[in-house]
Formats: structure tokens, C-alpha cells, sequence
């Protein structure tokens, strides 16, 4: 199986303030279709995992622009340029080219 | 507007076997592309994928979890059936389904509310 390392586990972020989570995966996303097939949810408190990007970088219709997904083969990154309070949670990765497998998980609170 | 809902027991002992279902609207299973997935969260915890079906009745297991999982489709019901056999303490959890299609590349686009499911003698 894949596996989704994230980091960190945890985030305390000032609002206004930017936050960086990182995913890494155990083999390349990349698949033979040139496509890479990474995606990152947000779960916040009490509700269900919620879709913000998939591919790697494109943010589904409604999701903020201050979300942005980056990275290439086997590193991403999910940045909030600047965090609001309601953007508090906890953040998945997950790989879709083999099955499917998720992240750790990187919970992110306001200071 | 894609819905969907899981349903079944709250509570089950230690190995009885689980079925939950997940009952959909908004889309049908019968659609080229389409699939409908279970994923499941111990409380605290992070996600874990078990299974999905597709429209043409493809399924796909957790290797680790294989054994024991099976996911069925009823399409003029338009619901998806999981059951899981030998159910232990470490499968208390919430239990989601979700919505995939492979013609838009959207892995879990839509996800039931959940439902947690205790097991306990």
C-alpha cells in the first residue's frame, strides 16, 4: 500500500497568518496519464470530510483562493495564504493512483 | 443535488457482522463512470478507505480488510450495501460513504453525514 506521511500533526496558527502542511508519499503520483493524483479534504469539528483540492492544485468551485496545492512525484504542499478562523480543522491528503489511502491528518487551530 | 446517508445498527457485538447502508440521490449508480465508496474514522482518528463499487459492478477492497468486506449495489434503489463479517472493538468507528466519478477525476466530491458504529459486548 501507499503510504501518506503528513507534517506536521498539528498547527496553531494566528489568523491573518499563513500555514503550511506537507504530504508526502511513499511512490510517485504521478500515473501514466501525466495526471497526479493527489487530493486534499478539510474535516472540520463535528462534520464530514469536505473535497478543497484535487490533482494536486485545483481547488474545487467554491473553495476559497487563499487555499493553494503544489508539489510534484511524491511531495506536496497545502498552504492558507492567510488563515481564518473558519478554516480551522483537521486537513487530509490522499493518493488515488493504488486504492485509496489518507494522511495522518494535520489539525489545524487558531492561536 | 448529490445526498447521501448511511444507515444501520448503532451497536453491534463482537463477531456478529455489520451491514450498513448508504442510500443516494442526486446521481445514479447505473451512469458510466460513476462509483460510491465507504470510508471509516475511529473516534480520534484518521480516515481509512474500505471499498467501492462502480457502475459496473467493479469493486474494489482495503487490502487489509478484504477478508471480511463485501460492497453490493442496488441501482433501481439507488443504494450501496457494505457489510463487514467478525466485527471487533477496533472497528468502533464512523463509517462514511461517498461519492467518486472517474470521467471528472473527483475522488469523494460528496460524503454522507456518517455513522457511528460501536461495537461492544
Amino acid at each position: 500500500d501507499i503510504v501518506m506521511t503528513q507534517t506536521p500533526l498539528s498547527l496553531s496558527v494566528t489568523p491573518g497568518q499563513p500555514a503550511s502542511i506537507s504530504c508526502k508519499s511513499s511512490q510517485s503520483l504521478l500515473y501514466s496519464d501525466g495526471k497526479t493524483y493527489l487530493y486534499w479534504y478539510l474535516q472540520k469539528p463535528g462534520q464530514s470530510p469536505q473535497l478543497l483540492i484535487y490533482e494536486v492544485s485545483n481547488r474545487l468551485s467554491g473553495v476559497p483562493d487563499r487555499f493553494s496545492g503544489s508539489g510534484s512525484g511524491t511531495d506536496f504542499t497545502l498552504k492558507i495564504s492567510r488563515v481564518e478562523a473558519e478554516d480551522v480543522g483537521v486537513y487530509y491528503c490522499m493518493q488515488s493512483i493504488e486504492r485509496w489511502t489518507f494522511g495522518q491528518g494535520t489539525k489545524v487551530e487558531i492561536k | 443535488q448529490i445526498t447521501l446517508k448511511e444507515s444501520g445498527p448503532t451497536l453491534v457485538k463482537p463477531t456478529q457482522t455489520l451491514t450498513l447502508t448508504c442510500t443516494f440521490s442526486g446521481f445514479s449508480l447505473s451512469t458510466s463512470g460513476v462509483g460510491v465508496g465507504w470510508i471509516r474514522q475511529p473516534p480520534g482518528k484518521a480516515l481509512e478507505w474500505l471499498a467501492l463499487i462502480y457502475w459496473n459492478d467493479d469493486k474494489r477492497y482495503s487490502p487489509s480488510l478484504k477478508n471480511r468486506v463485501t460492497i453490493t449495489k442496488d441501482t433501481s434503489k439507488n443504494q450501496v450495501v457494505l457489510t463487514m463479517t467478525n466485527m471487533d472493538p477496533v472497528d468502533t468507528a464512523t463509517y462514511y460513504c461517498a461519492h467518486r466519478n472517474i470521467l471528472t477525476l473527483m475522488n469523494f466530491d460528496y460524503w454522507g453525514q456518517g455513522t457511528l458504529v460501536t461495537v461492544s459486548s
